[in-house]
């Protein structure tokens, strides 16, 4: 079945690249989308790419995929501590708007 | 707008008690959701909703009961509560086509069943 697998933690230095990483299954996934969750909130939706798309750049934001090898990450470039939250793949893959979410990388920065 | 709202916060039931969780959107989206969110396993989908009248079952609906009467509200049942629903909740909604689109959450509810 669908799966979307990220590793849990990330620990970075504030100012420094973070980069979250990101390995799903369904190859026929259209759409890849990265959200982020603050403490005690709801999910954000931070950026997404389409799967014919090997990167897509949003300010702070890089997103990068290997269709390949079924590879999503998401790099934030001089990362704040208004950074720190859980980051969530997601891929959209069958009808309407269901989304397989992965569990979740809680990013902590710290000075 | 209010976006998506959902009520209670937090709710604490004891096991075989019913409850209807709450969610409401005001941007007139066709397509609404249940997810929960288990420590270590992301987000799961419990039942969705394409229209007023249309549901359909996600990856764990057993013991969700859903109905969806007007385009605004998608509330959750819980017909008897058992300590595995202890989770927290949210509501999603969106539009529905073609093409990427963002799906827009609640704050959440989270439930324990003791």
């Amino acid at each position: 079945g669908e799966d979307v697998e990220q590793s849990l933690f990330l620990s970075v230095r504030e100012g420094d690249s973070s980069v979250i990483n990101c390995t799903y299954t369904d190859s026929s996934s259209t759409y890849l989308y990265w959200y982020k969750q603050e403490p005690g909130a709801g999910l954000q939706l931070l950026t997404y790419i389409f799967s014919n798309m090997d990167m897509k750049q949003d300010q702070r934001l890089t997103v990068l995929l290997n269709k390949k090898d079924k590879h999503l990450s998401l790099r934030i470039a001089d990362t704040q501590t208004g950074d720190s939250a859980i980051y969530f793949c997601a891929e959209g893959t069958g009808g309407y708007n269901k989304l397989i979410f992965g569990a979740g990388t809680r990013l902590a920065v710290h000075p | 707008n209010a976006g998506v709202t959902q009520t209670p916060k937090f709710q604490v039931l004891k096991t075989g008690q019913s409850m209807t969780l709450q969610c409401a959107q005001d941007m007139n989206h066709e397509y609404m959701s249940w997810y929960r969110q288990d420590p270590g396993m992301g987000l799961r989908l419990i039942h969705y909703s394409v229209g007023a009248g249309i549901t359909d079952q996600g990856e764990v609906p057993n013991g969700y009961n859903v109905s969806r009467s007007t385009t605004e509200d998608f509330p959750l049942r819980l017909l008897s509560a058992a300590p595995s629903q202890t989770s927290v909740y949210f509501c999603a909604s969106s539009t529905t086509g073609t093409g990427a689109y963002e799906q827009y959450f609640g704050p959440g509810t989270r439930l324990t069943v003791t």
